[in-house]
């Protein structure tokens, strides 16, 4: 079984900050690693995603996120945000067959001017 | 290409009724996936089809059912709604290739009233 957690709920930020959304992950066989953005009203869209390589991954509209097996983490990361970067971000794991991926229950990313 | 669609967009019942979400994909993914999204509780696996023919139960089956019509369409059913059935329903699919990624809908509103 495989279970993710994502330790904000809410995360408020500046304008040109830089922000960090946390991401940990469970699971007893390799992983593969997603982060998706839900903007408001919409569906998912993929930011980016780990399934082998190099543990620094970049993806879409500056973020990047860095696993770390050891800690069993996935965080997102991006040095500026913008306005519109409010979104609810959800991070995500797949490890078995069927393609299955796991939730976690999300966070909320609001970016203040 | 349309990618995932779903329809209705949104839908009201009353306690009792019975309504069938439609899914269709066009980019001959082998996958299909129904979700729902509750606030707080991030996206739930309600079923799923690995294939054209199958279909397997995912964390939350009961009340629903579904049919894969064929490798395009994949449609979820409720044949008596709740008020805990109130949600947003998603749909997503995958080409079972090497890439996990999911690709979702822009989602279905309900409520039962």
């Amino acid at each position: 079984a495989q279970s993710v957690t994502q330790l904000d709920s809410q995360v408020p930020v500046f304008e040109e900050a830089p922000v960090e959304l946390r991401c940990n992950y469970s699971s007893s066989v390799s992983v593969y690693l997603f982060w998706y953005v839900q903007y408001p009203n919409q569906g998912l869209q993929l930011l980016l995603k780990y399934l082998s390589g190099s543990t620094l991954v970049k993806g879409i509209n500056g973020f990047e996120a860095e696993f770390n097996k050891s800690q069993t983490s996935f965080h997102l990361r991006k040095p500026s945000v913008h306005i519109s970067d409010t979104a609810e971000y959800f991070c995500a794991v797949s490890g078995g067959s069927n393609y299955k991926l796991t939730f976690g229950k999300g966070t909320l990313l609001t970016v203040n001017p | 290409n349309a990618g995932v669609t779903q329809t209705p967009k949104f839908q009201v019942l009353k306690t009792g009724q019975s309504m069938t979400l439609q899914c269709a994909q066009d980019m001959n993914h082998n996958s299909m996936y129904w979700y729902r999204q509750d606030p707080g509780m991030g996206l739930r696996l309600i079923y799923y089809s690995a294939s054209e023919g199958t279909t397997d139960k995912g964390e939350v089956p009961n009340g629903y059912n579904v049919s894969r019509l064929n490798k395009r369409e994949f449609s979820l059913r409720l044949e008596s709604a709740a008020p805990s059935q109130t949600s947003v329903y998603f749909c997503a699919s995958t080409p079972q290739a090497n890439s996990y990624e999911q690709y979702f809908g822009p989602g279905t509103r309900l409520t039962v009233t």
